[in-house]
């Protein structure tokens, strides 16, 4: 069964770090561009960071840049998500999403879908 | 960025009925536009990507079209399981953007 699980989430106070980490099975994780997607309580979806198949390119949303770093580790199919000097405004669920579902528009380039998702872990930002 | 809308926020149908949601991007994204179904409690789901492919499983009522900027979401038909939040979400730049989702609910 294909399938993303997280973990690591928790309580932490402003300014406190957190290390999210997301577990795949079921597909070949290193053939894969990889996401974390938060969402605050009550609101909608927003994109955090991602990284590319062998962990060569990382983009982050304006608002996480310099206090989270994604990373990967292939060999345990692990996605991990280090979070530093963390805000109120972090408090979300956050998920990890596979980038499967691929548009091709020439020379090997594709646009992606995330069609695999974890549960997803909570994470609360407040003293 | 690019800045993605929906239209409308919320509506409310019955089931049977034929419902269309549109996302709006701000410049032109291609065809690098994705739709989700969103329960509550639940991980978002991928109904549609590059605008009009339909993720295997998705039943075939759910239908998208649309490139450049605009991307109308057809659910014909309505189940009892559609009644859910539906996000859009372009793929095109970092960073990629959702829309800020469409509420279907019962009349």
């Amino acid at each position: 069964e294909v399938q993303l699980v997280e973990s690591g989430g928790d309580l932490v106070p402003p300014g406190g770090s957190l290390r999210l980490s997301c577990v795949a099975s079921g597909f070949t994780f290193s053939s894969y561009w990889m996401n974390w997607v938060r969402q605050a309580p009550g609101k909608g979806l927003e994109w955090v960071a991602n990284i590319k198949k062998e962990g060569s390119e990382k983009n982050y949303v304006d608002s996480v840049k310099g206090r989270f770093t994604i990373s990967r580790d292939n060999a345990k199919n692990s996605l991990y998500l280090q979070m530093n000097s963390l805000r109120g405004e972090d408090t979300a669920v956050y998920y990890c999403a596979r980038g499967g579902s691929k548009l091709y528009y020439g020379s090997g380039n594709y646009y992606y879908g995330m069609d695999v998702w974890g549960q997803g872990t909570t994470v609360t930002v407040s003293s | 960025d690019i800045q993605m809308t929906q239209s409308p926020s919320s509506l409310s149908a019955s089931v049977g009925d034929s419902v269309t949601i549109t996302c709006r991007a701000s410049q032109s994204i291609n065809r690098a536009l994705n739709w989700y179904q969103q329960k509550p409690g639940q991980a978002p789901r991928l109904l549609i990507y590059g605008a009009s492919s339909l993720r295997s499983g998705v039943p075939s009522r759910f239908s998208g079209t649309g490139s450049a900027t605009d991307f109308p979401l057809t659910i014909s038909s309505l189940q009892p399981e559609d009644f859910a939040t539906y996000y859009c979400q372009q793929t095109y730049s970092i960073p990629f953007t959702f829309g800020p989702g469409t509420k279907v609910d019962i009349k």
